[in-house]
């Protein structure tokens, strides 16, 4: 069984650039989420995708987007990069049906925004 | 809105000490708890979870949590602290359908004293 995993590792942009982060779900895993984990805090929901559809939003704004493709694996989008993006962008998945949805995350990407 | 505190930002325990992490959550509904840790430069790994049922959760690596519904609390506990338990714990709670959309708390951070 083949974990998430998630790339690139680490990314360095500068402000105003775009980025793309992926992620490959664990198999059989239909549901996957994004957060984000800023130096000395804990981890922020950004957005969920299930069977390719956006299945809700945290607080984070319309240049975090994301897609998530037949195969179950996902991508987060960040536009127009601002300092304050730099963070470690983590990727999760589960199934969603059922109580027994816990979430296996990845590594991780680190960003950093100059 | 739903959120997790926990209230200590650095833990030092002597090794073969016992341990309790704190977590409170504010959350309407039936929590669904989850406590994970954190290696540096590694993803999150689940410890253990609360979904219903005996509140003394059992988890791996000998961690267990008791679950106070009138404190609101999710506490972390281990009897013997062992050097490689030195990590980041994170408290969560689940929300929205089935829980799958975690709110973490800031965490903690642990460190052993040999």
């Amino acid at each position: 069984e083949t974990g998430v995993t998630q790339s690139p590792t680490h990314l360095i942009k500068t402000r105003g650039q775009q980025v793309t982060l992926r992620c490959s779900s664990q198999s059989g895993h239909n549901t996957v989420s994004w957060y984000q984990q800023a130096l000395g805090q804990g981890p922020q929901f950004i957005f969920q995708y299930y069977r390719e559809e956006e299945n809700g939003r945290g607080n984070f704004p319309p240049r975090f987007s994301g897609l998530q493709f037949p195969n179950y694996s996902s991508e987060l989008n960040v536009n127009a990069l601002e300092l304050d993006d730099s963070a470690l962008y983590l990727c999760a998945s589960s199934l969603i049906a059922g109580i027994n949805n816990e979430q296996f995350f990845g590594p991780g990407t680190r960003l950093t925004v100059l | 809105a739903q959120s997790v505190t926990q209230p200590d930002i650095h833990i030092t325990v002597s090794e073969g000490a016992s341990l309790e992490l704190r977590c409170n959550y504010s959350y309407g509904a039936t929590p669904y708890l989850f406590w994970y840790v954190q290696s540096p430069g590694q993803g999150l790994q689940l410890l253990l979870k609360y979904f219903s049922g005996d509140t003394l959760v059992q988890g791996i690596k000998g961690f267990e949590a008791e679950f106070k519904r009138s404190q609101s609390s999710f506490n972390l506990r281990k009897p013997s602290v062992h050097w490689s338990d030195a990590a980041e714990y994170f408290c969560a709670v689940g929300v929205g359908e089935y829980g799958n959309k975690l709110v973490f708390g800031a965490g903690t951070i642990l460190r052993v004293k040999s």
